[in-house]
């Protein structure tokens, strides 16, 4: 079975700092990764994936991530943060070829400080 | 494209009724999984729904049932309310549950 391990459930930076948000995942197979990001009383929008190929992948609003299979990390990063950046982040891991469902992290609230 | 639709946003209901939540996909999309989200379990995965069939099961209760539709809309019916039912309910949606999910903007249900 796979599972997620977002650390930190809440992260403050300052407007205009690096962003990095942690993930590590456990999955006996080959994983699709994946960071959502949800708004209050939102659904979930999708900010990136890795399915296969280029460990480093570019997503929306200036995020990526790069998939590290042997630190079992996707971590998250935006070099510049935004007051609107500021939301819950999530990293979910399906495994490939296998049930179609999502394992979720707990998710991180970032602060953007002014 | 329209997005994933989820109808109603909103629900108040008593401990003890059944609900019926729906979900459009997005259109060409023929899988659509469901996830409760709650402050203390977090997202968890209900069911996912392909082709009229009910392709996975999370760990839930037999309250919790769905169906798909010929057009890939989907329902999830929550039978005999508990108070522990209330959550933000998520469709989502993805070409054929191998690709990414797209999700909709939920269904907060609250059971009083």
């Amino acid at each position: 079975a796979q599972s997620v391990t977002q650390l930190g459930s809440h992260v403050s930076v300052s407007e205009g700092a690096l962003v990095l948000l942690r993930c590590n995942y456990s999955s006996s197979v080959p994983p699709y990764l994946f960071w959502y990001v949800q708004y209050p009383n939102q659904g979930l929008q999708l900010l990136l994936k890795y399915t296969t190929g280029a460990t480093l992948v570019k997503g929306i609003n200036g995020f990526e991530a790069e998939f590290k299979k042997s630190e079992t990390s996707f971590h998250l990063t935006k070099p510049s943060a935004l007051m609107s950046d500021a939301a819950e982040y999530f990293c979910a891991v399906r495994v490939s070829g296998s049930a179609r469902q999502l394992t979720f992290g707990s998710g991180t609230q970032l602060t953007v400080l002014p | 494209k329209a997005g994933v639709t989820q109808t109603p946003r909103y629900l108040i209901k008593t401990r003890g009724q059944q609900v019926t939540l729906s979900c459009s996909p997005i259109s060409g999309h023929r899988s659509v999984s469901w996830y409760q989200q709650t402050p203390g379990q977090g997202l968890q995965f209900l069911f996912e729904y392909f082709s009229e069939t009910q392709r996975n099961k999370g760990n839930f209760p037999g309250r919790f049932s769905g169906r798909q539709f010929s057009n890939s809309r989907s329902e999830m019916n929550v039978s005999t309310l508990e108070l522990g039912d209330s959550a933000l309910y998520l469709c989502a949606s993805s070409l054929n549950g191998d690709t990414e999910a797209f999700f909709g903007q939920g269904t907060r249900l609250t059971v009083v």
